[in-house]
């Protein structure tokens, strides 16, 4: 399965609400999650299963989506939400979506 | 607590065979998967492979028979071995468990 992600690129304010978007190549059935990467570290699990907010990820972040279309969104951009996010499927196979870096507007 | 740590060379040759290990603490690897994640330098994370808890593995068809994984259960340790080495194997090579918990990963250079 491959994984489209957009914008590549996002510029946004504090404040922000932020939508990503990842697109399967085929059906996903909901085994989808999102990783933040800060330059320099390791990934970091945010979103488990479509939806499930990982132990520790403030609630600003939540993950929606089915079939083959799936959405992070931030409801209130904070700086320190400044980094390059990441889609990974776990249905059939093991994929990672190319990035979308957000940055500061 | 949960730990992993990835060692291995910073320098390869081209063509030569990386190896790379994965030191685990805080968990058992016959209770938890272990995956191998790589970023190129300015590029985004690839899946190549795991080992399963109970002993078999996974990998990505992109790495063909050039990849192997194994694991040593006594020593709490995942290994990662790459033959074939070309420049554009040159990346930060992770190991995660159950892709929740991550290395601080090992940057690899091909060289020729």
């Amino acid at each position: 399965i491959q994984l489209t992600q957009s914008p590549s690129l996002l510029s946004a304010s504090v404040g922000d609400r932020v939508t990503l978007s990842c697109k399967g190549s085929q059906n996903i059935n909901n085994y989808l999650a999102w990783y933040q990467q800060k330059l320099g570290e390791a990934p970091k699990l945010l979103i488990y299963k479509t939806n499930s907010l990982q132990t520790g990820i403030p609630s600003r972040f939540s993950g929606s989506g089915s079939g083959t279309d799936y959405t992070l969104t931030i409801s209130s951009l904070h700086s320190e939400d400044l980094a390059t996010y990441y889609c990974y499927q776990y249905n059939n196979g093991n994929t990672f979506g190319a990035g979308t870096k957000l940055e500061l507007k | 607590q949960v730990q992993l740590k990835e060692t291995g060379p910073d320098l390869v040759q081209l063509t030569q065979t990386l190896s790379i290990t994965c030191t685990v603490s805080g968990f058992s690897l016959t209770t938890y998967n272990v995956h191998w994640v790589r970023q190129p330098p300015g590029k985004g994370l690839e899946w190549m492979g795991a080992m399963w808890n109970g002993g078999g593995t996974d990998y990505n068809s992109a790495f063909k028979s050039r990849l192997s994984i194994s694991r040593d259960t006594s020593k709490s340790q995942v290994f990662l071995k790459m033959n074939s080495l070309q420049t554009d194997d040159t990346a930060k090579y992770f190991c995660a468990r159950g892709l929740v918990y991550w290395g601080q990963g090992v940057m690899v250079t091909v060289s020729s």
